[in-house]
């Protein structure tokens, strides 16, 4: 079975330029997470939606953040503009809401270098 | 609010030492504890779980057992191989039922052959 997939895997951008991230849920989950993940600051929650809808964006940083998940298939985390310090691993995963609790299944994960 | 605290990293072992890696959380209600892996390269996977107090999670020869008494989850393993090289992480969540998760700030784990 096809797990979450994430694209870019890498990106290496300039500053200001805008990056969207893309994420694939595993088919049938209805959670989905956007994390983020830095040496400093370890794994943050930034948004996450079930059924598709935003529940809780409180780890979104600020508004040059925003996310966005159309369908059930398909989500994206968006920056702009981006700072160097936007430089991260961002993981999306995904879960069954009436699945066990806590088991998420996370992708591989897109790093994002901003210059 | 929710906290999770591992121990500190990185941890170098050789091979077939026995493993402890230490996570004490804090919460307000009753939370499910949880170990996630990740591997080089890889999103993190859930290893073992517990969902109330006393249980006892296990995975590949790791365990941890939910103490209440003492909020902890540490992670054990009797006989550690190269192939358990990782970053583990603690994580609660917070409320029965629900994925948002809380994740302590993981510890590197390398062990030489």
């Amino acid at each position: 079975d096809a797990g979450v997939i994430q694209s870019p895997r890498h990106e290496v951008t300039e500053m200001g330029q805008e990056v969207t991230l893309r994420c694939k849920p595993i088919s049938g989950h209805n959670s989905l997470f956007w994390y983020r993940q830095t040496m400093m600051r370890g794994l943050e929650l930034l948004i996450y939606f079930n059924n598709n809808v935003p529940i809780d964006d409180s780890g979104m940083p600020e508004d040059r953040f925003s996310a966005k998940m159309p369908n059930a298939s398909f989500s994206t985390l968006k920056i702009q503009p981006s700072e160097p310090r936007d430089s991260a691993v961002y993981f999306c995963a995904s879960s069954p809401i009436a699945g066990v609790d806590g088991e998420l299944f996370f992708g591989e994960g897109s790093r994002l270098t901003v210059l | 609010g929710d906290s999770v605290t591992q121990m500190e990293g990185p941890v170098t072992l050789s091979e077939e030492a026995f493993l402890t890696i230490n996570c004490t959380y804090t919460a307000t209600g009753y939370p499910s504890l949880f170990w996630y892996v990740q591997y080089p390269g890889e999103g993190l996977q859930l290893l073992l779980k517990a969902t109330k107090a006393d249980d006892k999670g296990s995975n590949k020869g790791f365990e941890a057992t939910y103490r209440k008494e003492t909020t902890s989850f540490h992670l054990e393993k009797g006989s550690v191989q190269v192939s358990d090289s990782a970053v583990y992480f603690c994580a609660l969540a917070d409320i029965q039922g629900a994925q948002k998760l809380v994740f302590g700030q993981g510890t590197r784990l390398t062990i030489n052959p």
